[in-house]
């Protein structure tokens, strides 16, 4: 069964700094892999995806993320994080086999951004 | 072109009585998935439907049910109420050729006292 461990329960960066978000996954074969962002309320915005080919894959509001096949990671970064960012990121791996299409989440990681 | 929408957007319910929540899909979306957002359990799995059809159940009780109409829209429905089920319910929807990219609805947040 796949699993993602997202270790980081809660960070903290200054507006302007550099973010990584973590994110390690446990899935027999090569995963479809993605971020996700919650704001306070909301549903959840797709922020990227990697299916294959490229392992640094780019995405939406500045995000990207890169696939380490050999660390089973899909890291999230930003170069420059805006207050707007402050929100809570989901990391979610999806299943490759049949039909079967539904996504295991981690845990999430809340990002607050000071100013 | 609108995103996937749910209603209602709040529910409020006590123990022991049913929930209906209701989801549609971004047009040209067949399948509708539902998650359960708990506080401290994170997003689970609840069920999957796909051309009006159960095609996966997560790990819940027969309590959680579901169905999907012709126009693809989807109902879950919550039977006999427990305080634990008070939670974030979200769908989730993906078109037929594009099925590993899930877009969510904004979601149902139920409140069971």
């Amino acid at each position: 069964a796949q699993s993602v461990t997202q270790p980081d329960i809660h960070i903290t960066v200054s507006e302007g700094a550099s973010l990584e978000l973590r994110c390690n996954y446990s899935y027999g074969a090569t995963p479809y892999l993605f971020w996700y962002v919650q704001s306070p309320g909301q549903g959840l915005q797709l922020l990227l995806k990697y299916f294959s080919g490229d392992t640094l894959v780019q995405g939406i509001k500045g995000f990207e993320a890169e696939f380490k096949r050999s660390q089973s990671s899909f890291n999230l970064r930003k170069p420059s994080v805006h207050w707007s960012d402050a929100a809570e990121y989901f990391c979610a791996v999806g299943a490759r086999t049949g039909t079967a299409s539904k996504l295991t989440f981690g845990t999430g990681t809340r990002l607050q951004v000071t100013l | 072109e609108a995103g996937v929408t749910q209603s209602p957007t709040h529910l409020i319910k006590t123990r022991g009585q049913q929930a209906t929540l209701r989801c549609s899909p971004i047009s040209g979306h067949t399948s509708v998935y539902w998650y359960q957002q708990a506080l401290g359990l994170g997003l689970q799995f609840l069920l999957w439907y796909d051309e009006g059809e159960e095609r996966n159940r997560g790990n819940f009780p027969p309590r959680f049910s579901g169905r999907q109409f012709p126009n693809y829209s989807s109902e879950l429905n919550v039977n006999a109420l427990e305080l634990e089920d008070s939670a974030l319910y979200l769908c989730a929807t993906h078109a037929w050729g594009n099925r590993e990219t899930q877009y969510f609805g904004p979601g149902t947040r139920l409140l069971v006292l």
